[in-house]
């Protein structure tokens, strides 16, 4: 069964430093969205993207963060400059998009659990 | 924001016998509503959906019940076997959207 798989799976970075989170969504996709989970909240919606840009964002996700789709295949989040507050888990999801009866069912990858030092 | 909330942070039941996870709601322009299941450290797994145009879906020993004029929707397990503990997150699409509104979610566990 196909799915959505991020890498990598735990990254460790110090306060102020750049990561970029990958992600392998789902072949036919076509919707692909960011999500975070602080530890002990709510999963929290981040972005999503459609047609190679930003459909709809969250006031999350500010001018230190961005998504690209670099490839036929990869999806990325980049955040610039990380803070401490920004230590979650990360979820990577995709959805088939409008034309299958299903088209608003999110696939979700495993996580990248991040942590700012 | 708690435009979708799950009031029982946990549930205990016993194996074999049926499941019921609660999620209400608050905004009545939402279109679509899923559950997801989730194991520690791993990414939530899509089960089950349903569009508010409906009452009810089901697939297999799962079953989502909508309420539109309480606001309210329910997943039933039947029978709840061990492996179904894990968290449940309920979550809503709005129309027109694209982000899922999440749910605090509900420990779900199985006793033998």
């Amino acid at each position: 069964e196909p799915e959505v798989t991020q890498t990598p799976s735990h990254q460790v970075t110090q306060m102020g430093q750049e990561v970029i989170l990958r992600c392998v969504p789902i072949s036919n996709h076509l919707y692909f969205y960011w999500y975070r989970q602080i530890l002990g909240q709510k999963v929290e919606f981040l972005v999503s993207f459609y047609n190679n840009e930003i459909s709809e964002k969250s006031e999350i996700f500010d001018d230190q963060f961005s998504v690209e789709r670099p490839d036929g295949s990869n999806f990325t989040l980049k955040i610039r400059s990380t803070k401490l507050e920004d230590s979650a888990m990360y979820f990577c999801a995709s959805s088939p998009g409008l034309g299958t009866v299903t088209f608003y069912e999110q696939f979700f990858g495993p996580g990248t659990r991040l942590t700012v030092l | 924001d708690q435009q979708v909330k799950q009031n029982s942070p946990s549930l205990s039941v016993q194996e074999g016998r049926i499941s019921i996870l609660n999620c209400d709601y608050t905004n009545s322009m939402f279109d679509y509503f899923l559950w997801y299941k989730k194991y520690p450290a791993e990414g939530p797994t899509f089960l089950i959906s349903i569009s508010s145009i409906k009452d009810k879906n089901e697939d297999g020993r799962f079953t989502v019940f909508l309420n539109k004029s309480a606001k309210h929707l329910s997943l039933h397990i039947v029978p709840s076997q061990p492996g179904d503990s894990a968290v449940y997150f309920c979550a809503a699409l709005l129309q027109g959207a694209q982000k899922l509104v999440f749910g605090q979610g509900t420990r779900l566990t199985i006793n033998p």
